[in-house]
C-alpha cells in the first residue's frame, strides 16, 4: 500500500493563480480530510468527506474547494491564491477502530504564495 | 470542545523512558483521548487512543489518570528517531458522524544521544 500520496511536494503560487492539490488513498477509507499547518501552529481543519459525494466544511474553509468523486481521491482547489493560503497542506484519510477513526495523513505540500 | 493543556518542549536521553503529560481538567464522559506525534518535514502519525483504561500498543503506552482529568503517553525506550511534536487531542463521540481532531500546539520531544 502506498498509503495517502499528495502532489506536488512544492509549490509557488502568484496571488490570483489558481491550482489544485492532488490527494489520493489506497486503504479503500471512506472519511478523508484537509488540514493546514501555519508555522509554530497545530493543524486546522479546512474540509473534510465522510465518502463520495459527500463533502462538509472544517474550521477554515474560506478560500477553499473540495469535491468527492471517488473514494480513492479528494483534491483541494484554491480558486484564487492569496498570500494568507501560504502552508503546508496535508490531507489524512481514516479508518474507524476500537470506537474512534484513526487519521493516516499525506507527506504534505507546501505551498508559498507571492 | 474541551481544551488539553501540554508542556511547550522536553528533553529525554536514548534509550529511557519518556512521560509525556497531557491536562484535560474539562473533559467530558464522552471524550476520548487520542495522541499523535509529527516527524520533522512529516504529517502527523497517529500514536494511539483510550477512553478510561489504559492502552497499550507497539508504539506506546497512555496511562489515563483515574478522573480522567490528565493522561501521560509514555515511550518505553525513547530512541533518536522519536524526536517530534506529541499532540494530545480530545474527540467527543459522535457515532462517528465526523472526524475532526483539534490540535494544539503539542509537545516538542527531543531526545539526546
Amino acid at each position: 500500500n502506498a498509503g495517502v500520496t499528495q502532489t506536488p511536494k512544492f509549490q509557488v503560487l502568484k496571488t490570483g493563480q489558481s491550482m489544485t492539490l492532488q490527494c489520493a488513498q489506497d486503504m479503500n477509507h471512506e472519511y478523508m480530510s484537509w488540514y493546514r499547518q501555519d508555522p509554530g501552529m497545530g493543524l486546522r481543519l479546512i474540509h473534510y468527506s465522510v465518502g463520495a459525494g459527500i463533502t462538509d466544511q472544517g474550521e477554515v474553509p474560506n478560500g477553499y474547494n473540495v469535491s468527492r468523486s471517488t473514494t480513492e481521491d479528494f483534491p483541494l482547489r484554491l480558486l484564487s491564491a492569496a498570500p494568507s493560503q501560504t502552508s503546508v497542506y496535508f490531507c489524512a484519510s481514516s479508518v474507524l477502530a476500537g470506537g474512534q477513526y484513526e487519521q493516516y495523513f499525506g507527506p504534505g505540500t507546501r505551498l508559498t504564495v507571492t | 470542545d474541551a481544551k488539553t493543556t501540554q508542556p511547550n518542549s522536553m528533553e529525554s536521553n536514548e534509550e529511557e523512558p519518556v512521560h509525556l503529560p497531557c491536562n484535560h481538567s474539562t473533559i467530558s464522559g464522552t471524550d476520548y483521548i487520542h495522541w499523535y506525534r509529527q516527524l520533522p518535514s512529516q504529517g502527523p502519525e497517529y500514536v494511539i487512543h483510550g477512553l478510561t483504561s489504559n492502552v497499550n500498543n507497539r508504539m506506546a503506552s497512555l496511562a489515563i489518570a483515574e478522573d480522567r482529568k490528565s493522561s501521560t503517553l509514555i515511550l518505553h525506550r525513547a530512541t533518536l528517531r522519536d524526536a517530534a511534536v506529541y499532540y494530545c487531542i480530545l474527540r467527543p463521540w459522535d457515532g462517528g458522524a465526523t472526524n475532526k481532531l483539534i490540535f494544539g500546539t503539542g509537545t516538542l520531544l527531543a531526545v539526546q544521544p
